[in-house]
């Protein structure tokens, strides 16, 4: 099965820049999305089709894939940003969709 | 508004089995093909199963693949999960959400339900 993988956690502080990667063999080649899930909270979809945003999200929030890493960068980090991401793609004929284990971003 | 609620959830003994539920309202159910992830306590997200807007295509995780049915009833706005011969390792909350597109490969999961906790324990 396609395995994608992510950092466990990653630190940044207020109004700096936070980058989380999702590695995966020519992920490139794929189309990647990005959710981010706060405490007790549902996933909310931030980014899809490696870098558009949803209605309501906030430009802040950008996506890119190139090669083996893709990565979901949040500009000017607030402290209501902190919460777990989770990349996704389109996986092989035995697991449909796959997610990345999930980042911990932690505001400081 | 798009809104999705699951229902169904509970604790159930190893072995068992639990119907979960997904009212769908805000959109037109009948179009849109429909998800069921889930997520162990503290662990991240695994997806689980699959079913097109015709119910034409279904697929599953190969955790559950044999296991659960995944099913859906168009007229009543409903997604169902029938999960059968329940494993501790099945505990967690189990989101609906809906899929965009019909499968073909970049489709991902653009609105979400809240959950439904299910515990398997003796």
């Amino acid at each position: 099965s396609y395995v994608v993988t992510q950092p466990p956690s990653v630190s940044v502080a207020p109004g700096q820049t936070a980058r989380i990667s999702c590695g995966g063999n020519n992920i490139g080649s794929k189309s990647v999305h990005w959710y981010q899930q706060k405490p007790g909270q549902a996933p909310v979809l931030v980014v899809y089709d490696d870098t558009d945003r949803p209605s309501g999200i906030p430009e802040r929030f950008s996506g890119s894939n190139s090669g083996n890493t893709a990565t979901l960068t949040i500009s000017r980090v607030e402290a209501g940003d902190e919460a777990d991401y989770y990349c996704q793609v389109w996986g092989t004929t035995s697991d449909r969709w796959v997610f990345g284990g999930g980042t911990k971003l932690t505001v400081l | 508004e798009v809104q999705l609620v699951e229902s169904g959830g509970g604790l159930v003994e190893p072995g068992g089995s639990l119907r979960l539920s997904c009212a769908a309202s805000g959109f037109t159910l009948s179009s849109s093909s429909m998800t069921w992830v889930r997520q162990a306590p503290g662990k991240g997200l695994e997806w689980v199963s699959a079913i097109s807007s015709g119910s034409s295509y279904i697929y599953y995780g190969d955790s559950v693949k044999g296991r659960f049915t995944v099913s859906r009833d168009n007229a009543k706005s409903s997604l169902y999960l029938q999960m059968n011969s329940l494993r501790a390792e099945d505990t967690g909350i189990y989101y609906c959400a809906r899929v965009t597109g019909q499968f073909g490969g970049d489709d991902y999961f653009d609105h979400w339900g809240q959950g439904t906790l299910v515990t398997v324990s003796s």
